[in-house]
């Protein structure tokens, strides 16, 4: 079974810090992506990387930075925390190879999520 | 711009019964997914449906897809509680002209609740 791990399930921070989110995948996939969910907003794309140090921006970047220095590794950073930033985070995974699909589609295999609290 | 929606959006029903919930989607595609929430949990993969006519079933769960229509559906059969969750479809969105980047677009999600 695909694995994707968050490294956190909840945080608490307060306005101005800086923020990292982990995430790790264990099937040797492409591309890796994070969410932001809301209620009434749904799913949200923040940025997704389909290649080791690649990175495409997703509909709200604005506030976020990403980094993807390993394969299976995709880190989304917040500069500095703020209230607005209070969210449920997702992190995704997809295998996308020759003949498979677009770079930025596919089956995505989601982690448990990250509830972030930002005071 | 491809948009996603789901009808209903909120579907209260027994146990026991019947129900299909809708995706319609706006653009071309021929990939299209359905995930699973459970509350305060992440999401799921339930099924993929990669072409016209596709058909796929796991338990009471039964998903469609009809490309020149652009819908999927979602069938539930003799609904059990455990099905409570929030369903969400999903469909790649590729850019041909490459002026933006291919991603997954989500719906907005059905919130389903089945009562004893």
């Amino acid at each position: 079974d695909v694995k994707v791990t968050q490294s956190s399930r909840y945080l608490v921070k307060r306005t101005g810090e800086k923020v990292f989110l982990e995430c790790v995948q264990d099937m040797d996939h492409e591309n890796m992506f994070w969410y932001r969910q809301d209620p009434g907003l749904g799913l949200r794309l923040i940025y997704f990387s389909y290649d080791v140090k690649m990175k495409e921006k997703g509909d709200i970047p604005e506030g976020y930075s990403v980094s993807r220095e390993k394969k299976e590794r995709f880190s989304l950073i917040l500069e500095s925390a703020s209230t607005n930033q209070t969210s449920m985070y997702l992190c995704a995974s997809t295998f996308m190879g020759p003949g498979q699909g677009a770079p930025g589609t596919g089956e995505l295999f989601f982690g448990e999520g990250s509830r972030l609290t930002v005071l | 711009e491809l948009k996603v929606e789901q009808n209903p959006l909120f579907l209260s029903m027994q146990e026991g019964k019947n129900y299909t919930i809708y995706c319609n989607y706006s653009t071309t595609s021929d990939r299209l997914y359905w995930y699973r929430q459970d509350p305060g949990k992440s999401l799921e993969s339930l099924f993929v449906l990669l072409s016209n006519g596709a058909v796929k079933q796991e338990g009471r769960l039964m998903a469609s897809l009809d490309t020149k229509a652009r819908l999927s559906t979602l069938h539930i059969t003799a609904a059990v509680h455990d099905l409570s969750a929030t369903y969400f479809c999903a469909v790649d969105e590729v850019d041909f002209m490459k002026t933006s980047y291919d991603k997954v677009i989500f719906g907005p999600g059905t919130s389903l609740s089945v009562i004893p």
